[in-house]
Formats: C-alpha cells, sequence, structure tokens
C-alpha cells in the first residue's frame, strides 16, 4: 500500500493565476498519475509523471497549461496556469503500487473565481 | 483499452447484500478487472481485482464468467457506510494502471 498526502487540500484563486498542487508519498514509486475530477463527474487522466522524464500527457491537456515536475521518487507537482473558471475541479496524484494497483491522494479542490 | 458500462444508481438497504455488474465486451486478453471505490471529498480507494473466475477479499467479491465480457461486484451484508460510487476499470498489466479509464461508475445509495 502507499500514504499519499497532497497540499493544498483545497484553495479559492483569481482567473489568471497559477496554482502549484504538490503530491507526497510515503514509499518510492516509479508511476505518479494526475487525474482531474470535475463535481459530479468521474475522473480524467491529466498526465503521468516519470522521474527523470517528462510528463507523459493525455489527449486535450498540454504541457503549457498544466506543467508537471518529478524530482524524486516520492514526490510530483502538477501546475494548473493561467487558470479560468472551467479549470474549477477537484485535482488527485494517485501511484502505482504492485499488480496494476492504484492508491489515490485525498484531491485537492480548486474553486477559480 | 476496453469501455466499461455500469448502472449510473443502484439503491438498497442495510443487510443486504449488492451485486453491481460491469459491461467490459471488448476486453482483451491481457486486461485485469479492477473496482474501485470512492466517497465524497476522497480520492478513489481500491477494492478488488481479478482475471478470470471468482475472487474475494476481506471486503467483496469479484465474479467473472468465462467469456469475461462482463464482472459484477458483490458486497455482503452492506450498511449505510458502503453509500459510495464503484468504479469498475479494464486494463492490461502489461501497461501502467493509471491508463485505465474510468467509467461513469455506479453511485450506490444504502438506506436504513
Amino acid at each position: 500500500s502507499a500514504v499519499i498526502s497532497q497540499k493544498p487540500s483545497r484553495d479559492i484563486c483569481q482567473r489568471g493565476t497559477s496554482l502549484t498542487i504538490q503530491c507526497q508519498v510515503d514509499s518510492q514509486v516509479t508511476m505518479m498519475f494526475w487525474y482531474r475530477q470535475q463535481p459530479g463527474q468521474s475522473l480524467t487522466l491529466i498526465a503521468t509523471a516519470n522521474q527523470g522524464s517528462e510528463a507523459t500527457y493525455e489527449s486535450g491537456f498540454v504541457i503549457d497549461k498544466f506543467p508537471i515536475s518529478r524530482p524524486n521518487l516520492t514526490f510530483s507537482t502538477l501546475t494548473v496556469s493561467n487558470m479560468s473558471p472551467e479549470d474549477s475541479s477537484i485535482y488527485l496524484c494517485s501511484v502505482e503500487v504492485g499488480l496494476y494497483e492504484q492508491y489515490f491522494g485525498p484531491g485537492t479542490r480548486l474553486t477559480v473565481t | 483499452l476496453a469501455k466499461t458500462t455500469q448502472p449510473i444508481s443502484m439503491d438498497s438497504y442495510e443487510g443486504q447484500e449488492v451485486n453491481i455488474t460491469c459491461s467490459h465486451n471488448n476486453i482483451a486478453t491481457n486486461d485485469y478487472i479492477t473496482w474501485y471505490q470512492q466517497f465524497p471529498s476522497q480520492g478513489p480507494r481500491f477494492i478488488i481485482q481479478g482475471y478470470k473466475t471468482k475472487v474475494t477479499n476481506e471486503v467483496a467479491s469479484l465474479f467473472i464468467p468465462a467469456d469475461r465480457k462482463s464482472s459484477t461486484l458483490s458486497l455482503p451484508r452492506v450498511s449505510l457506510s458502503d453509500t459510495a460510487v464503484y468504479y469498475c476499470l479494464v486494463g492490461d498489466i502489461g501497461t501502467n494502471a493509471g491508463k485505465s479509464t474510468f467509467g461513469d461508475g455506479t453511485t450506490l445509495t444504502v438506506k436504513p
């Protein structure tokens, strides 16, 4: 198993600004993932973050908007840049442990005004 | 990636057994089936995973027929605290788990 923490847990931001979300894992993991979950909706994968290489983004998500860092095997950040109200969502990080099993952080609830 | 179809919602009463079925007609040979549970304001939590036949753990059972085109998550004697959204995912164990697609999920409401 893995214990994941995220900071901040929630934030209210003004449009045009940027927010960096931190994800910390209690053990070393190869794969970390960032998801977005809009209110009442399912989860959508934003990108996969591997240590030592650039993140791999899913269709519809670009690095300029969601830059990701992965400086070591226990930490990653996701930045939501130049925010608009459409970016209001819950952002979750997850890690892969064992055979095809994911553990998720508690999420960061972002509101853009 | 195999697309999954689940009922949007289900209601049950405390103490009953709940069965949630997921259809995945295009499941591939290397695909595993994984179920997650999500409570409000929390990230999803791994429940159970299987490839074929039946898998049981302390939380649930997973039934997979021989053709693997569907699977059923069985929750024995549910309680109010089992009210949550349940997601069925299908994906290749040769790829990373994060590449699986979360479907719409099934909102289970357990009533007293």
